[in-house]
């Protein structure tokens, strides 16, 4: 079963514009990941943000995270047309011990030159 | 520093029929997971193994099986395949005793079960 939930299932912008992206999820976790992945090939990991951090920064990516409300978004700024590409939450609840991944359905960014 | 290779690219099974995949994993990293993304879908994890064992398995039947070798390289071998195993298999390798979870995926093997 898969725990997380993006929210929106797809996002069409313009170039520069900003793009945010939802995710909730139903348990307590350990951490919470965001995936890029291109065209179905393998998943690039973009960036970690633990249950106790409410925010975190990485070039042109913005996570938060609210355990109260069990969501986090990304949002990436100044969006580039090699953005386009599907973005995946996933919550690690296996107490940082090589625990599974748990996956949600994505979204799937187009940025439009 | 070599990342996480999977062989084959792509595979085209008959109903019925068996299959490996494989995985490398990448340099210095000793955990193996596997995981079935269907098409639109989210991956779903399969099984992850470490020190040649299988450490934890998800929702998948038991016609789903793994084995990995003492140079932590892994396979996935399936069984009596049926239309719905056709997805993209996707391996992911980590390291025991980091603080994270942060898994390096590879680029996939993509079965299709006709």
């Amino acid at each position: 079963s898969q725990q997380g939930e993006e929210d929106p299932q797809a996002l069409s912008i313009q170039e520069g514009e900003n793009a945010t992206m939802n995710c909730s999820y139903k348990t307590s976790i350990n951490n919470l990941q965001w995936y890029r992945q291109n065209s179905g090939r393998g998943l690039v990991h973009l960036i970690l943000i633990r249950s106790n951090e409410r925010e975190k920064h990485s070039g042109r990516l913005r996570v938060t995270l609210d355990t109260s409300k069990k969501s986090s978004s990304l949002l990436i700024t100044a969006s580039r047309a090699a953005d386009t590409a599907s973005y995946f939450c996933a919550t690690d609840v296996g107490g940082g011990s090589q625990g599974n991944l748990i996956f949600g359905k994505g979204t799937k960014l187009s940025v439009k030159p | 520093d070599a990342g996480v290779t999977q062989s084959p690219t792509h595979l085209i099974k008959t109903r019925g029929q068996q299959v490996t995949l494989r995985c490398s994993p990448k340099s210095g990293h000793d955990t193996v997971s596997w995981y079935q993304q269907a098409l639109g879908q989210g991956p779903q994890f399969i099984f992850q193994y470490y020190e040649e064992e299988e450490r934890q398995r998800g929702n998948f039947p038991d016609r789903f099986s793994g084995h990995q070798f003492p140079n932590y390289s892994s396979e996935l071998n399936v069984n009596a395949l049926l239309l719905g195993d056709s997805a993209l298999y996707l391996c992911a390798s980590s390291l025991v005793g980091s603080s994270y979870n942060e898994q390096f995926f590879g680029p996939g093997t993509r079965l299709t079960v006709l």
